[in-house]
């Protein structure tokens, strides 16, 4: 079973719509991260969160909303999807008690917004 | 400000020959690090190697190795023997280790490697 899961994996929604992405890991991290990634460009912050009580804004979170419901579980909301928030979205953990604290990302969710 | 630099957007090698893929780094952070991922075209991202700005020695994982030039701010990534698994898009990543307290990182836009049979 892989490390990092995303629920879904694709999803195409319309304009207005609340969508929520999910991810659960077992990897025993602490530290979670939500990234999006747009066709030609690297990937990109939008919010971190370093433990279930501690949740920060990265370089892009207009427009969204995380939860961490657990150590293992950290969602993305979109509370209005808009077309310009179509894009491959991934979600990455990392141990802070690791020297490198090299970040693992999931499998990515592909989102389409009409 | 940090920013990655691949100026390679795609390349060609051939099978079971070596390849070396470039990155530059610009930061202001004294102690950072370096990652490689590789996107297949399947979308995931996996993570190859890292190499600590106070490493002494070249960081090697496999058939890949990072060869590091700390006062050139240069951190190109070499895949020996190439594979036709090897075809895939390739990550240059930063993470500052004093300033940056979000941990997050930095990526470079990506060069594209075509291994051809």
């Amino acid at each position: 079973d892989a490390d990092v899961t995303q629920t879904p994996r694709n999803r195409i929604t319309k304009t207005g719509k609340r969508i929520m992405l999910e991810c659960s890991q077992t990897k025993g991290h602490d530290r979670m991260y939500w990234y999006r990634q747009d066709p030609g460009l690297g990937l990109r912050l939008i919010y971190y969160s370093f433990d279930v009580k501690d949740i920060n804004k990265g370089e892009i979170s207009d427009g969204y909303s995380v939860s961490r419901q657990a150590q293992a579980k950290f969602s993305l909301s979109l509370e209005s999807a808009i077309p310009n928030q179509t894009a491959l979205y991934f979600c990455a953990t990392s141990d802070h008690a690791r020297s490198t604290d090299t970040q693992y990302f999931g499998p990515g969710t592909r989102l389409t917004v009409l | 400000a940090q920013k990655i630099t691949q100026t390679q957007p795609g390349m060609f090698v051939q099978e079971k020959e070596a390849v070396t893929l470039d990155c530059t780094y610009d930061t202001s952070d004294p102690s950072y690090g370096l990652f490689w991922y590789k996107q297949p075209s399947s979308g995931e991202m996996i993570f190859l190697i890292y190499q600590g700005s106070y490493d002494q020695q070249n960081a090697t994982e496999g058939r890949y190795s990072l060869n590091f030039q700390k006062a050139r701010k240069s951190a190109n990534l070499v895949i020996s023997a190439s594979q036709l698994g090897d075809s895939a898009m390739y990550f240059c990543a930063m993470r500052g280790l004093i300033y940056n307290q979000g941990g997050k990182l930095i990526f470079g836009q990506g060069t594209e490697l075509s291994v051809k049979p």
